[in-house]
């Protein structure tokens, strides 16, 4: 089955510095890679997607970029600002009638001031 | 508007005891899916079901059940509790996809289970 490994565990970064987070996955035939950031004692939200026919996408200060080839995506946040401060989860899932989404183990990001 | 609620929101119970945890979704998603969540695991696929009467076990479904009786409810139950499932569990639904990609899930707030 998927699996799904995310780097770092935590990461510290001066506000207005830009934040990375890695995951590589095992199965060639994923197609969706979301991410969802979820805040202290909240429910994990949807930031931004990527499907497999696309190799970035950004939304505003988000970024993702997608590699089928070596089977990485990565997140990239540009100017951090404290409300960026939360659990980061990148996922892997299959087409459809199978997209049971595999989730990484989470990368908790710290905003400095 | 539309959306996923879970009760109860937290629930304390004894070893040895039967607990269901309820997943109600009113967006009439066919794909529901239990989650639960431990530090240093993330979020880890316990059951999931892709409409009425479909049910499949994920990555960790040892001691646990569902059942699906119509397109809202996905009712989580721990036949006897252990110390080793107390934690967050989350509902979440989506409602297919389109060309061969899945759409979204969407996470209801959580249910905090203490089993002492």
């Amino acid at each position: 089955g998927e699996n799904v490994e995310q780097h770092p565990s935590t990461l510290s970064v001066q506000e207005g510095d830009s934040a990375v987070i890695k995951c590589t996955y095992s199965d060639s035939a994923s197609n969706y890679f979301p991410w969802y950031k979820q805040e202290l004692g909240k429910r994990p939200q949807l930031i931004i997607d990527i499907r497999s026919n696309v190799g970035e996408k950004k939304d505003q200060r988000i970024a993702v970029t997608l590699n089928k080839t070596a089977k990485h995506f990565s997140l990239h946040i540009t100017e951090t600002q404290p409300e960026d401060s939360a659990v980061y989860f990148c996922a892997a899932s299959r087409p459809i009638r199978d997209d049971k989404i595999i989730f990484g183990k989470g990368t908790r990001l710290h905003i400095l001031p | 508007d539309a959306e996923i609620t879970q009760s109860p929101r937290h629930k304390i119970t004894e070893t040895g005891r039967q607990v269901t945890l309820a997943c109600h979704q009113t967006w009439n998603h066919n794909n529901m899916f239990w989650y639960r969540q431990d530090l240093g695991h993330g979020l880890r696929l316990i059951h999931y079901s892709y409409g009425v009467q479909d049910t499949n076990k994920g990555e960790v479904s040892d001691g646990y059940s569902v059942s699906r009786s119509n397109t809202e409810d996905l009712p989580l139950t721990l036949e006897s509790a252990a110390s080793s499932q107390t934690s967050v569990y989350f509902c979440a639904s989506s409602g297919g996809g389109t060309g061969g990609i899945p759409y979204e899930q969407y996470f209801g707030p959580g249910t905090r289970l203490t089993v002492t």
